[in-house]
């Protein structure tokens, strides 16, 4: 079955760029979707349509897609923005839905 | 405000089945399609089955091979997943979700507050 490639885990300073890459052959044709959650919580959807930004999500938030591949960057990270990061998408025909394995990020 | 209230879950056998149900409110539930989402304790989240507005389409993941079927009752505004043939693997949080900012099953914007189950003997 289709998966969706994320590194466990990405560290990154205050005030640095996080960037959490999520990779799948299928990203070239269906949307990326990303969330943030944090412990004990319900995710929060940050990024829709590969790129665009929710109301209420700050701008620091931005997402690319290149590809087989699909970026999330968080600019002037703050110690608020540590959580886990999960991409989701869709196989090749839109017949399902997937997550990837989450990111955790850390700030220093 | 939207909500999504869960219930259902519990403490269920291997090899037997149970019915979640999510309660909406606070929006145009038929307008809407719906998912289910899963998450063992301490592990990641696991799309489970979407549902169009109308209930005409309804989409599942391959991983489950048929074992759960989603449905939901736009009268009731209530959304369902039946699930069958229960092994120790599907113990988990399973979440009802609103889909606001995709199609299908993608871009969740509302996630209820989650309902355990858990497959033991």
């Amino acid at each position: 079955s289709y998966e969706l490639t994320q590194p466990p885990s990405v560290s990154v300073s205050p005030g640095q760029t996080a960037r959490i890459t999520c990779s799948g052959d299928a990203l070239s044709k269906q949307y990326a979707y990303w969330y943030q959650q944090k412990p004990g919580q319900a995710p929060v959807l940050v990024i829709y349509k590969d790129s665009e930004r929710p109301s209420g999500i700050p701008e620091r938030f931005s997402g690319s897609n290149s590809g087989t591949t699909v970026t999330l960057t968080i600019s002037g990270v703050q110690a608020e923005d540590e959580a886990d990061y999960y991409c989701q998408s869709a196989d090749s025909s839109g017949g399902y839905g997937v997550f990837g394995g989450g990111t955790e990020l850390i700030v220093l | 405000e939207v909500q999504l209230l869960e219930s259902g879950g519990g403490l269920v056998q291997p090899g037997g089945s149970l019915r979640l149900s999510c309660a909406a409110s606070g929006f145009s539930f038929s307008n809407y399609a719906m998912s289910w989402v899963r998450q063992a304790s301490g592990k990641g989240l696991q799309w489970v089955s979407g549902i169009s507005g109308s209930g005409d389409t309804t989409y599942n993941s391959d991983s489950l091979k048929g074992r759960f079927t989603i449905s939901r009752d736009n009268s009731k505004n209530t959304l369902y997943l039946q699930m069958n043939s229960l092994r120790a693997d599907d113990t988990a949080v399973y979440y009802c979700a609103k889909v606001g900012y995709g199609s299908a099953f993608l871009g969740i914007d509302y996630w209820g507050q989650g309902t355990l189950v858990t497959v033991s003997s």
